[in-house]
């Protein structure tokens, strides 16, 4: 079956560094990828819409300068947080949708920001 | 292992009918529930929740009783509109390890 992966699984790193999770449809084309936040013992929340070769879509509230995502090919999709802060651990999740009904989740990435 | 089974779709009901779409989970302890709702091209929003035994969730007209009897947490709305056409996730969350478990989810179409 369609497979998402992301890379790396789970990430430290220091304040103020920039971090880069990959998001990548395995066996699928995906026009559309979306980039969620899991808060610790909370929901997942949508942060932004990834769309391939245009300008990513942002909730609101997400700062796009903080949280960049680049959708450079039909089956990658990039998301850097840039200048990590404490604040910004989490456990970020993808998912990308083969066709227009097919849904599939990403495993996740946990960052952690010392 | 833990799990969420929740009815499979796709439901399609006329505008104003009553909304019925079932979840059941199993866990070895106590999960906060959540009912997502994903619009045609859009990502899951979330729509309502409970954390704990007997909690309702309430959102948009749309509710879930958390039964810790039954282990359910069925989506119920009272009268549907064209506008609620998505498709609905069940989801749990345990807090021994943070992980989000979803359903399949029920896609949902309300014909005018």
């Amino acid at each position: 079956g369609a497979v998402v992966s992301q890379h790396p699984s789970w990430v430290i790193c220091k304040s103020g560094t920039s971090v880069k999770i990959e998001c990548r449809s395995l066996d699928f084309q995906a026009t559309t990828m979306f980039w969620y936040r899991q808060f610790p013992k909370q929901s997942l929340m949508l942060m932004a819409t990834s769309n391939e070769g245009s300008k990513a879509t942002y909730e609101q509230g997400v700062e796009k300068d903080k949280f960049l995502i680049n959708h450079a090919s039909l089956t990658l999709s990039t998301l850097t947080v840039t200048s990590a802060h404490p604040e910004d651990s989490s456990f970020y999740i993808c998912s990308a949708f083969r066709g227009s009904n097919e849904q599939f989740f990403g495993p996740g990435t946990r960052l952690t920001v010392l | 292992g833990d799990s969420v089974t929740q009815m499979e779709g796709p439901v399609t009901l006329s505008e104003e009918a009553f909304l019925t779409i079932n979840c059941t989970y199993t866990a070895t302890g106590y999960p906060s529930l959540f009912w997502y709702v994903q619009y045609p091209g859009e990502g899951l929003q979330l729509l309502l929740k409970a954390t704990k035994a007997d909690d309702k969730g309430s959102n948009k007209g749309f509710e879930a009783t958390y039964r810790k009897e039954t282990t359910s947490f069925h989506l119920e709305k009272g009268s549907v509109q064209v506008s609620d056409s998505a498709v609905y996730f069940c989801a749990s969350l345990m807090n021994r390890d943070d992980k989000i478990i979803f359903g399949k989810g029920t896609r949902l179409h309300i014909l005018p």
